[in-house]
């Protein structure tokens, strides 16, 4: 079965310094994986995606993750921190049960602090 | 374009009562996938919908179930709520089977007291 372990319930760092968030993920299968954040009282935006092809793939908002197949791992990062980054940030992997991003398995989550 | 809606934002509910939640995909998605997120166990999947069918169901007891209508409107039910039934309810849409980006909606918070 798929799983995903986010290392890290809670982040701090200071504006401007670099994010890096660490989740990996177990899979029988190659996944899809996903990274996702969530506001206070929101749903969940979709930051970046991997499907198949370049391993390193950019988002929104200056994030960029990469997959790397040996470690089994899907990190988020983004250069400079910024206070708007601040949120809660969910690492997910698709089910093989089905062909998309229809039955997600996600992480725990992290919840990142931007300090001025 | 609008995004996924889902109505109500908010739900107090007692012990023992029955809810309904609803979920209105992006125009042209017509897949439709329901999420519990509680602090404790974090984001677990309850159930997809694709052309009124359901596909996958999550480990969840049979007091949850779910329909999707024609328009791909999709509702979710608990029946006899427990308090461990506190949660945020999300609801994603996909376009298609093999659609690789969900959209969510906002969530109905629901409180059992």
């Amino acid at each position: 079965a798929q799983s995903v372990t986010q290392l890290g319930s809670h982040v701090s760092v200071s504006e401007g310094a670099l994010v890096l968030l660490r989740c990996n993920y177990s899979s029988s299968v190659p996944p899809y994986l996903f990274w996702y954040v969530q506001y206070p009282n929101q749903g969940l935006q979709l930051l970046l995606k991997y499907t198949t092809g370049a391993t390193l793939v950019k988002g929104i908002n200056g994030f960029e993750a990469e997959f790397k197949k040996s470690e089994t791992s899907f990190h988020l990062t983004k250069p400079s921190a910024h206070m708007s980054d601040a949120a809660e940030y969910f690492c997910a992997v698709s089910d093989p049960a089905t062909q998309g991003a229809q039955k997600l398995v996600f992480g725990q989550g992290t919840r990142l602090t931007i300090n001025p | 374009k609008a995004g996924v809606t889902q109505t109500p934002r908010y739900l107090i509910k007692t012990r023992g009562q029955q809810v309904t939640l609803s979920c209105s995909p992006i125009s042209g998605h017509r897949s439709v996938s329901w999420y519990q997120q509680t602090p404790g166990q974090g984001l677990q999947f309850l159930f997809e919908y694709f052309s009124e069918t359901q596909r996958n169901k999550g480990n969840f007891p049979g007091r949850f179930s779910g329909r999707q209508f024609s328009n791909s409107r999709s509702e979710m039910n608990v029946s006899t709520l427990e308090l461990g039934d506190s949660a945020l309810y999300l609801c994603a849409s996909t376009r298609g089977l093999s659609s690789t980006e969900a959209f969510f909606g906002q969530g109905t918070r629901l409180t059992v007291v």
